[in-house]
Formats: structure tokens, sequence, C-alpha cells
């Protein structure tokens, strides 16, 4: 089967940092996204590694490892305005036609 | 900046009825989705579409549902015998190119069954 797991819940101050855990297990493994989801809103995107390695795009940053099926989020300098849920999504299928396998979802709570 | 467009926002329907979501992707995209989310739980895949025809669909995926680019902008969603089961939030989703890193989501549907 194809699964992914990440931490439901995460509570951090204004002005940390804060990382968000992703292990997938799934089959045609092209790449892992990050979305950003507020309540009620559309996924928003966020990140994608298709390689190893770090991915910096201003405050948040992105890692994959595929030989440990294993990637994070990393969110720098909290803002009130981060807390949102996060969902983690591999692109996979037998054929690359682009279908997102997503996660349950970490729910961050940025406190003042 | 472009955006995935979709309607209505919310439908509510009678178990049994027929309903259909809309969607018009982002003009010079390829490759077209549809997700779907329950309340309180994950973005479920639903279907991905090119070249007018189905290029993967999911499990959930039945026979009830079915999708359809009718002409040069719109796609949309079909459900032919609604259950309340499929009481969720409706996500169209379109990327330039299969596999592309970034697939941008419309605002959603969110569809009652009663």
């Amino acid at each position: 089967g194809q699964s992914l797991e990440q931490p439901s819940e995460v509570t951090a101050v204004e002005g940390a940092i804060v990382q968000i855990n992703c292990t997938y297990q799934t089959s045609g493994f092209y790449g892992l996204s990050w979305y950003q989801q507020h309540d009620g809103g559309a996924p928003t995107f966020l990140s994608y590694n298709a390689l190893d390695g770090l991915e910096e795009t201003g405050r948040f940053s992105s890692f994959l490892s595929r030989s440990d099926s294993y990637g994070y989020l990393l969110l720098q300098e909290l803002q009130m305005k981060d807390s949102a849920s996060y969902f983690c999504a591999v692109t996979s299928g037998s054929g690359n036609t682009g279908k997102l396998i997503f996660g349950q979802g970490t729910t961050l709570q940025v406190k003042p | 900046e472009p955006e995935v467009t979709q309607t209505p926002s919310h439908q509510v329907t009678q178990m049994g009825q027929e309903v259909i979501l809309r969607c018009v992707p982002i003009s010079n995209h390829l490759y077209f989705y549809w997700y779907r989310q329950i309340l309180g739980q994950k973005v479920e895949f639903l279907v991905s579409f090119y070249n007018n025809e189905i290029s993967e669909k999911s499990e959930i995926f039945d026979d009830q549902f079915s999708v359809e680019r009718p002409d040069g902008s719109n796609f949309t969603l079909k459900i032919r015998s609604t259950k309340l089961e499929d009481s969720a939030m409706y996500f169209c989703a379109s990327s330039l190119y299969s596999g592309e890193e970034t697939q941008y989501f419309g605002p959603g549907t969110r569809l009652l069954v009663l």
C-alpha cells in the first residue's frame, strides 16, 4: 500500500523554527511536495523535492532523502499567519500522471 | 496571477441526485485533476485527465463518477447518484506538465448530500 506519516499537531511560538517530518511508503515515487492549507481553503503549493537535499524558498526549506523515504519542511521566523495545516504529498503513479498522494496533515499552531 | 476557479462554492443535494461540479483550469495548463477532502481528513486523489482522456483514477472514482472537458476551458466532475458519503470538499487542480512540481488548486466546492 501507499502511506505517508507526519505528526498530527505541532505548536511553536512566533519567531521560532519548526520542522515537520514526513516518512512515506509509495510506489512509483517521483518527488515530495509540501502544501499549506488554511481552514476551508485550497491547498497552496510550498515546495517540491525530486532529488536528495535541501531546497530553500524564503523562510521555508524542504529536505528529501530518497534512500530513507523521508523528508521534512522547515519553517523559520514563524509568524502568526503560518498557523495552518501542512501536508506532505508524494507524486506517484505508474506513469507519472501527476497523481498526488497526501499525508494526513500537520496542524501548526503559532502562539505569540 | 492566473488561478483555477470552481463553481459553485457550495452545493447541497438530496441523496440519489446528480451533481456537476465545474472547474476552469489555468488556461495554458494541460493536465487536470480532481481531489476530494472529507471534513477533517486528508486530501484524496480522484482522477487525472490529459488529452481528453483519463490518465489515472483512484479506487474512489467508481462508475458513479465521470469527468469531461466539454470545451477549451471547462473541466467538470459529475456524480451520477450521490450518496451521503460523497459529502466533502472537492478540489480541482491543474498543471502545465505531467508530474509538474506545482499543481495549482482551485478554492473548492463544498458538497453536502442530505
